[in-house]
C-alpha cells in the first residue's frame, strides 16, 4: 500500500523568511496530493492541494510542487508569519482514500 | 467553513465499554471519513463510507465498526474499547475522490 514519509518533523524559522517542509510518496499510482494546516485544538483544513498532472501550484505566499518521477511534493510557504505556525500535514490519495505523512510542527519567531 | 460537528468532543470510558462517537454533516457531501490521530503516525483512515449503507475499511479498521443510515450521519462504534483506541478522532467528509475533505473539530477519547 502507499506509505508517506514526511519531513523534517519540526521546522522553526523567522517571520519573513521561507519554509519548506517535503514529502514523499511510495505508489506512482497516487495522483491527489493535498496538505493541511491544523491549529492547536482545531481539525486539520485544506490550504492548497495538486493533481498528478500538474508541476506546480501557487496561492499568494504558498506553492506546492510535485516530482512524479522522483515521487515526491513540497510545501513552500514565503513570507511566513506568526500566523503560520501550526502543525502541516502532507497526504497522498489513490482511489480516494488519503495516506496522510506524519507532520511538520512549523513555529515562526517573531 | 464545512457544516460538521462530532459529538462528543471529550469522552472517559473503561476498558471493555461500548463507545459510539457521531460525526453529522450538513453539506450533503456523498463521502464520510473515520481517522484516529496519534503522535508519531499523522491522521490514520479507519473506515469510510461513499453513500447511503455504503462502508469500506481503511488502513487501521480493526475493532471499529461504522454505519451510515443518512446522508449527514456517520457513526462509528467500538465494540469493546481498549487502552489502544485511546487517540483523537476525526470526522471528515467531502463531494468525492479526489476531492477536498473538511474536517471536524475532533473527539478527545481516553480508554482507562
Amino acid at each position: 500500500g502507499e506509505n508517506v514519509e514526511q519531513h523534517p518533523s519540526t521546522l522553526s524559522v523567522q517571520e519573513g523568511d521561507s519554509a519548506v517542509i517535503k514529502c514523499t510518496y511510495s505508489d506512482s499510482a497516487s495522483n491527489y496530493f493535498p496538505w493541511y494546516k491544523q491549529e492547536l485544538g482545531k481539525g486539520p483544513q485544506l490550504i492548497i492541494d495538486i493533481r498528478s498532472n500538474v508541476g506546480e501550484k501557487k496561492d499568494q505566499r504558498i506553492a506546492v510542487t510535485l516530482n512524479k518521477t522522483a515521487k515526491h511534493f513540497s510545501l513552500h510557504i514565503t513570507e511566513t508569519q506568526p500566523e503560520d505556525s501550526a502543525v502541516y500535514f502532507c497526504a497522498a490519495s489513490k482511489g480516494g482514500k488519503l495516506i496522510f505523512g506524519q507532520g511538520t510542527t512549523l513555529q515562526v519567531k517573531p | 467553513d464545512a457544516g460538521i460537528t462530532q459529538s462528543p468532543r471529550h469522552k472517559v470510558t473503561e476498558t471493555g465499554t461500548p463507545v459510539t462517537l457521531r460525526c453529522h454533516q450538513t453539506e450533503n457531501h456523498r463521502y464520510m471519513y473515520w481517522y484516529r490521530q496519534d503522535p508519531g503516525h499523522g491522521l490514520r483512515l479507519i473506515h469510510y463510507s461513499y453513500g447511503v449503507k455504503d462502508t469500506d475499511k481503511g488502513e487501521v479498521s480493526d475493532g471499529y465498526s461504522v454505519s451510515r443510515s443518512k446522508t449527514e450521519d456517520f457513526l462509528l462504534t467500538l465494540e469493546s474499547a481498549t487502552s489502544s483506541q485511546t487517540s483523537v478522532y476525526f470526522c471528515a467528509s467531502g463531494w468525492g475522490n479526489q476531492e477536498t475533505q473538511y474536517f471536524g473539530p475532533g473527539t478527545r477519547l481516553l480508554v482507562l
